[in-house]
């Protein structure tokens, strides 16, 4: 398995500002995703960050919104910006195993999450 | 597109009942399965999963049987505990080797 660790664990921000949340995992990984989880909602993939260029972002989720970057196989960041209120959910990234090109099992493992209220 | 149906909660339960959760999946080939869960105030974890079809998943006496011929992979336990109060979700995996989840199921387990 790997160990996964997200910061901030929570924050309340105002509207309009932009937060950053890290992703940390303690070993070399082939692939990361950020996810969105609402209120009593199920998880919504974000996007699937990319080692080394731009993230692939899914159906109604945009680069200028949420900002991905993945500067080597252990880390990436979300950016939420320009925050609203309908932006209050939890945050996860989730990696997949195995080294670039060789996934060693289809299994994801999530980070803790980030709690994020927007006022 | 893939997709998951999960059963709707909230089911409540007194221990030692018997749990089915019932998950259906549509899906281009055969994507591996999963049960996920995520317990009051902690992160999601992974329950058990399954990779082909008739593969059958088990974890903490929690099991799930992949039927191809149904499309399901309902979650199963023969005596649930307190402990087992949880948010289960079905997933399975997507093209991108990312997630697709079912709404989520809240089991409440009374003692």
């Amino acid at each position: 398995s790997a160990v996964i660790s997200q910061k901030p664990s929570r924050d309340i921000c105002q509207r309009g500002t932009s937060l950053t949340i890290q992703c940390q995992v303690d070993s070399q990984v082939t692939m990361m995703f950020w996810y969105r989880q609402q209120p009593g909602q199920s998880l919504t993939l974000i996007a699937t960050a990319n080692q080394g260029s731009e993230a692939t972002y899914e159906s109604g989720f945009v680069i200028d919104k949420f900002p991905i970057s993945r500067p080597n196989l252990t880390f990436s960041t979300l950016t939420v910006s320009n925050m609203s209120p309908e932006d209050s959910s939890i945050y996860l990234c989730s990696v997949v195993l195995g080294l670039a090109g060789a996934l060693l099992t289809d299994t994801q493992y999530f980070g803790p999450g980030t709690r994020l209220t927007v006022l | 597109g893939n997709s998951v149906t999960q059963m709707e909660g909230p089911v409540t339960l007194s221990e030692e009942a018997f749990l089915t959760i019932n998950c259906t999946y549509t899906a281009t080939g055969y994507p591996s399965l999963f049960w996920y869960v995520q317990y009051p105030g902690e992160g999601l974890q992974l329950l058990l999963k399954a990779t082909k079809a008739d593969d059958k998943g088990s974890n903490k006496g929690f099991e799930a049987t992949y039927r191809k011929e149904t499309t399901s992979f309902h979650l199963e336990k023969g005596s649930v505990q307190v402990s087992d109060s949880a948010v289960y979700f079905c997933a399975l995996e997507g093209s991108q080797g990312n997630l697709i989840f079912g709404k989520g199921t809240k089991l409440s387990v009374k003692p």
